[in-house]
């Protein structure tokens, strides 16, 4: 089975631009999540989509948004970009039901604001 | 406010030697609590998920126990190997959170031959 496919690996911006990120789940995870990872933060989640609808959202502004798509494929958006939305984007796929699903997390996208 | 904590920051220790590591978490409306092996340059790995009280789980040399009533959890690596080097984080899930995970700092621990 394949991976949890994130792309692109690299993105070099600049502020007020804006982005979108891909994440292909794992065939058959209908639940997408997403974190950010920035130095002394650790992750911190954005958002998790199932079935093409936001079940939950963390704290971050509405410059962060996201969408799913019918085949369970994310994408991440990241409008008006500053410079501190630099960081490590992590997406990460599971099977919803059931308490002991763990993620499994794609090898993510490195997000440069200059 | 939901904190999940993870001690130490980090670790250094030798070849062979046993270490423990400790993540405190709410226990109030507990779920599910999650450990993840992060190595330089690839993706985090699921180790545990565990969800009762008392459970203890094993995988290798790495194992893990959990205590929901008083909100901790511990993870154990014995006779560590220097591929044990990683960044190993623990995330706690909240009764009706859906997929959320709140993740702790995690401990960064290095094994030198």
């Amino acid at each position: 089975k394949a991976g949890v496919t994130q792309t692109p690996r690299y993105l070099i911006k600049t502020r007020g631009q804006q982005v979108t990120l891909s994440c292909s789940p794992i065939s058959g995870h209908r639940s997408v999540s997403w974190y950010q990872q920035t130095p002394g933060q650790g992750l911190q989640f954005l958002f998790e989509y199932f079935s093409e609808t936001q079940r939950n959202k963390g704290n971050f502004p509405g410059r962060f948004s996201g969408r799913q798509f019918s085949n369970s494929r994310s994408e991440m958006n990241v409008s008006t970009l500053e410079l501190g939305d630099s960081a490590l984007y992590l997406c990460a796929s599971s099977l919803p039901e059931g308490r002991n699903s763990p993620l499994h997390f794609g090898n993510g996208t490195r997000l440069t604001v200059t | 406010i939901l904190n999940v904590e993870q001690s130490p920051q980090s670790l250094h220790v030798q070849e062979g030697d046993s270490t423990n590591f400790t993540c405190s978490f709410p226990s109030s409306n507990f779920y599910a609590l999650h450990w993840y092996r992060w190595e330089t340059a690839k993706s985090p790995e699921a180790l545990f998920v565990m969800t009762l009280n008392g459970d203890e789980k094993k995988k290798g040399r790495i194992s893990a126990t959990l205590n929901t009533k008083e909100g901790y959890s511990y993870l154990y690596i014995k006779g560590s190997q220097p591929e044990d080097s990683a960044t190993y984080l623990c995330a706690s899930k909240i009764y009706n959170q859906g997929g959320k995970l709140i993740f702790g700092q995690g401990t960064e621990l290095s094994v030198k031959p």
